[in-house]
């Protein structure tokens, strides 16, 4: 069982749509967070970046995590075309090494 | 400011050929990691530096990958005697601070094994 799971897609919604993106985790000591976007050709780029369980919001993007499920999602409201992109969790138990997810591949249709 | 640079961005070699590929980070950043991502997976964790000290080499393959930051600034990842297998795209990131999680990465190199 790989440490960090999610689910490759690809997902594609239209545009205004709701977007959940969802990982889970095996091990318990994670205790950061994060959300990186990841255009093509492009190297990632981090969105939402959280601290235990909880939830935070930043404009159209809202990160939440539950450690009790080991389970972690990114909602995208009002999608755009420019979300268009490869969505990759990751995480980390202090400070040190981050374990990302394989990536969603997310298109927002016009 | 400037971003993370990586050089050379593509670097095409033959199998049994040494590379070096060069990561300079973020002026005043403290950490820096290196990664390897295959298409269509995440990135994979390396190896990490806070200044020049090595802090975790856990990721790296075999004993044909190593990598120095004498400075505590530019880095540099040399693999030995490459084979094919070791071809995918090589990414730096950097953090402000010490081992942190927000991190910032550059471009790449795109390495291909003959």
């Amino acid at each position: 069982q790989k440490e960090v799971e999610q689910d490759p897609g690809p997902l594609s919604v239209p545009e205004g749509a709701i977007v959940s993106l969802n990982c889970t985790y095996s091990n318990s000591a994670f205790q950061y967070f994060m959300w990186y976007r990841q255009y093509s050709r492009k190297g990632p780029e981090l969105l939402m970046y959280t601290y235990s369980s909880g939830n935070k919001e930043d404009g159209r993007f809202t990160a939440q995590v539950d450690k009790s499920s080991k389970y972690i999602s990114l909602f995208i409201r009002d999608s755009q075309p420019s979300d268009s992109a490869t969505y990759l969790c990751a995480m980390s138990r202090d400070h040190d090494k981050v374990i990302f997810g394989p990536g969603t591949s997310l298109s927002v249709i016009p | 400011g400037a971003g993370v640079s990586q050089s050379p961005r593509y670097k095409v070699t033959k199998r049994g050929q040494d590379v070096a590929l060069r990561c300079d980070p973020i002026s005043g950043h403290v950490s820096l990691y290196w990664y390897r991502q295959a298409l269509g997976q995440g990135p994979e964790f390396l190896t990490y530096f806070n200044y020049e000290a090595q802090q975790d080499k856990s990721g790296l393959p075999n004993d044909r990958f190593s990598a120095e930051r004498p400075e505590g600034s530019i880095s540099t990842l040399t693999i030995q005697r490459t084979e094919q297998r070791d071809s995918a795209m090589y990414r730096c990131a950097s953090s402000l601070l010490a081992g942190a999680a927000e991190q910032y990465f550059g471009p790449g190199t795109r390495l291909t094994v003959t």
